[in-house]
């Protein structure tokens, strides 16, 4: 049981790189988020995906692109790095059911640095 | 204000001691709440969920006041591995519009 999967878990990049993180998830969760953390801010969402091809901006969404092609699938792309973008990033699924009491998992983390 | 906050700790406890944290939230409409638990930087872990009329997980007790807009987390018998930081999370609206406390850093002592 994989459950959700990110890669690659440390990314050293430049300033004005593009940069892609990958997350992949096997239970069929209709909903997947990108969070960033940074000390002193908890944890500070990027975008979510309720479905496929459907995405939304979430707290800091600025400087970040993401496609969600395919249910399992929510790649997350810098595309220019800047120093600020070093971070330690989240993906996270939560199933849709008739309540609002499903949880998020997370994957293990990719921890970014930009040089 | 903070829509969720936290005490920051560290909360020093000894080994089989008792800890509590509470957490406040500032939107009245908030409908889920949960604990995440989290070591080190690692990714969030959930705890437990917590409900209306409180819940139980072997050490484990959650409780929500409403009237009074916080959450708590009690750990009775506190272990070594117990050592972590305790975020808070509160679901208010739909499935995204879910907020993390910055988390209370627990350090329980030999």
């Amino acid at each position: 049981d994989a459950g959700i999967t990110q890669s690659p878990r440390y990314k050293i990049t430049e300033t004005g790189r593009q940069v892609t993180l990958m997350c992949h998830q096997t239970w069929s969760h209709s909903y997947m988020f990108w969070y960033r953390q940074d000390l002193g801010h908890g944890l500070r969402l990027i975008y979510y995906s309720a479905a496929a091809d459907i995405t939304d901006k979430g707290e800091v969404p600025d400087g970040y692109v993401v496609s969600r092609s395919k249910t399992e699938n929510f790649p997350l792309t810098l595309e220019s790095a800047t120093r600020s973008q070093t971070s330690v990033y989240f993906c996270a699924s939560s199933d849709r059911t008739g309540t609002l009491n499903q949880p998020q998992h997370f994957g293990d983390g990719t921890r970014l640095s930009i040089l | 204000r903070k829509e969720v906050e936290q005490d920051p700790g560290p909360f020093n406890v000894p080994e089989g001691a008792t800890v509590a944290f509470n957490c406040t939230y500032s939107n009245s409409a908030s409908q889920s709440f949960f604990w995440y638990r989290q070591d080190c930087r690692k990714e969030p872990k959930l705890l437990m969920s917590v409900y209306s009329s409180g819940n139980e997980d072997g050490r484990f007790t959650a409780q929500l006041n409403r009237a009074s807009q916080y959450i708590s987390l009690l750990i009775r018998d506190s272990k070594l591995s117990d050592s972590a930081t305790y975020l808070c999370v509160v679901r208010s609206g739909g499935y995204q519009k879910v907020t993390f406390g910055t988390g209370t850093k627990l350090q329980v002592i030999p």
